[in-house]
């Protein structure tokens, strides 16, 4: 069964940082990967799509790659700002349906 | 921009009460799923359905629960006898293909 786990669990920086967020999976038979921010009570809301042939992926601040021989994604967040602090989920999609990790809920402090 | 909705954003039922909950997808999208998230815990898949049937449901979605397309434009979760455990956040999606799920604001359900 498909295990989706990410690190850190809460990760607290300073505005204008960048950072990292992991993400890893047991099985490598995937579709595609997403990213998701949630926001406290709210939906998900879809970051970024990488398809199981791409490495990488851009959009604005964000840039998102996939090994997925070694089952690891990453979610790079360029010059952080408030306004980023939400959670940060990935779901792997496999058969069409997606498993998603814990999460890691970023604070980003002025 | 297209977008899925939900409705109701909240619903409180008394345990053993019939619910439903109400979606419209993305009008071009061809798959319609179902997830939920127990509060603090992870979101979990419970049903995907396309082409007027279910193509995969998870262990969650047993016999209490079924879906249905009544029409052109909805999607809709019935749970028959709600317990307290079913309690979550409820979240539909859509998808044209195999390709990136949009998701719903989610209904809040909550069994007393």
């Amino acid at each position: 069964k498909q295990e989706v786990t990410q690190i850190p669990a809460a990760l607290s920086v300073p505005e204008g940082e960048n950072l990292v967020l992991n993400c890893s999976f047991t099985d490598s038979a995937i579709y595609n990967l997403q990213w998701f921010r949630q926001d406290p009570g709210k939906g998900l809301t879809s970051l970024l799509l990488i398809q199981s042939s791409q490495r990488e992926q851009t959009s604005g601040r964000l840039n998102a790659s996939l090994d997925k021989s070694s089952g690891r994604s990453t979610l790079y967040i360029a010059a952080s700002q408030p306004g980023d602090s939400a959670t940060y989920l990935c779901a792997v999609n496999r058969a069409n349906n997606l498993f998603f990790g814990t999460g890691t809920r970023l604070t980003v402090i002025p | 921009e297209p977008e899925v909705t939900q409705t109701p954003s909240h619903q409180v039922t008394q345990m053993g009460q019939e619910v439903i909950l109400r979606c419209v997808p993305i009008s071009n999208h061809l798959y319609f799923y179902w997830y939920r998230q127990i509060l603090g815990q992870k979101v979990e898949f419970l049903v995907s359905f396309y082409n007027n049937e279910i193509s995969e449901k998870s262990e969650i979605f047993d016999d209490q629960f079924s879906v249905e397309r009544p029409d052109g434009s909805n999607f809709t979760l019935k749970i028959r006898s709600t317990k307290l455990e079913d309690s979550a956040m409820y979240f539909c999606a859509s998808s044209y293909y195999v390709y990136e799920q949009y998701f719903g604001p989610g209904t809040r359900l909550t069994v007393t």
